[in-house]
């Protein structure tokens, strides 16, 4: 596609139930990122893929959350569970190069708002 | 002490003044830094990167890295109105890790 695109744009949920947030990457990007947004702050990281694989996922806050990336290509952020704090702006990004290695260039999608009720 | 750390502001200049825009890292094994740009209710956009020690400039943007400081700075000449957002700092390799560390970004409000 002509940029990274994520579904759903908006979420409201129940505390205790559980969501999955969507992302399709650029065309032929092989690595694919998960931060997200709260209110005024700045980007947190969740996880990186390279592929299918993620080599680095240190920034999962608990084992609530998973992700997965399937043919190298769409993404899907699994939160089980949900809580309240759990609500902000999730956001992926993909980039053509390994590890934001070269100009670092992400190109985001525009977010999934989530609201846990 | 966070990561990559930047004042939140607001900071304000006026209509062609130049913006400087401030940022400290914590893992002085951090070899490249970026700027984003963030526009309310929109997603990130990449202003500049550096790498070396120095100034890199691109048009009206200046980026300065110090890495014995652990410093990196933006500049913007003769701001614009169309410049107001929030200027995220990123750092690559902070404790290891392989993908972008944000800061938690300086709103900028240039005024006409």
């Amino acid at each position: 596609g002509a940029g990274v695109s994520q579904s759903p744009s908006n979420k409201v949920t129940e505390k205790g139930k559980d969501v999955e947030l969507r992302c399709d990457p650029i065309s032929g990007h092989t690595a694919l990122y998960w931060y997200r947004q709260s209110l005024g702050q700045g980007l947190e990281f969740l996880i990186y893929f390279q592929g299918n694989s993620a080599p680095d996922k240190s920034g999962l806050p608990s084992d609530r959350f998973s992700a997965e990336r399937t043919g190298g290509s769409v993404s899907t952020l699994t939160i089980q569970r949900t809580q309240q704090e759990d609500s902000a702006v999730y956001l992926c990004a993909s980039s053509s190069t390994q590890g934001a290695q070269g100009t670092g260039e992400l190109f985001f999608g525009e977010g999934s708002r989530l609201t846990v009720l | 002490q966070k990561e990559v750390e930047q004042n939140s502001g607001p900071l304000s200049v006026p209509e062609g003044a130049i913006a400087s825009l401030n940022c400290t890292y914590s893992d002085r094994g951090s070899q490249s830094f970026f700027w984003y740009r963030q526009y309310s209710g929109k997603s990130p956009e990449l202003i500049m990167f550096i790498y070396s020690n120095g100034d890199k400039e691109d048009g009206r943007f200046t980026a300065q890295l110090n890495k014995a400081s652990q410093y990196v700075s933006l500049l913007i000449r003769d701001s614009q109105p169309s410049d107001s957002a929030t200027y995220l700092c990123a750092a690559l390799g902070i404790t290891g890790r392989r993908a972008l560390t944000f800061g938690s970004g300086t709103r900028l409000q240039v005024q006409p």
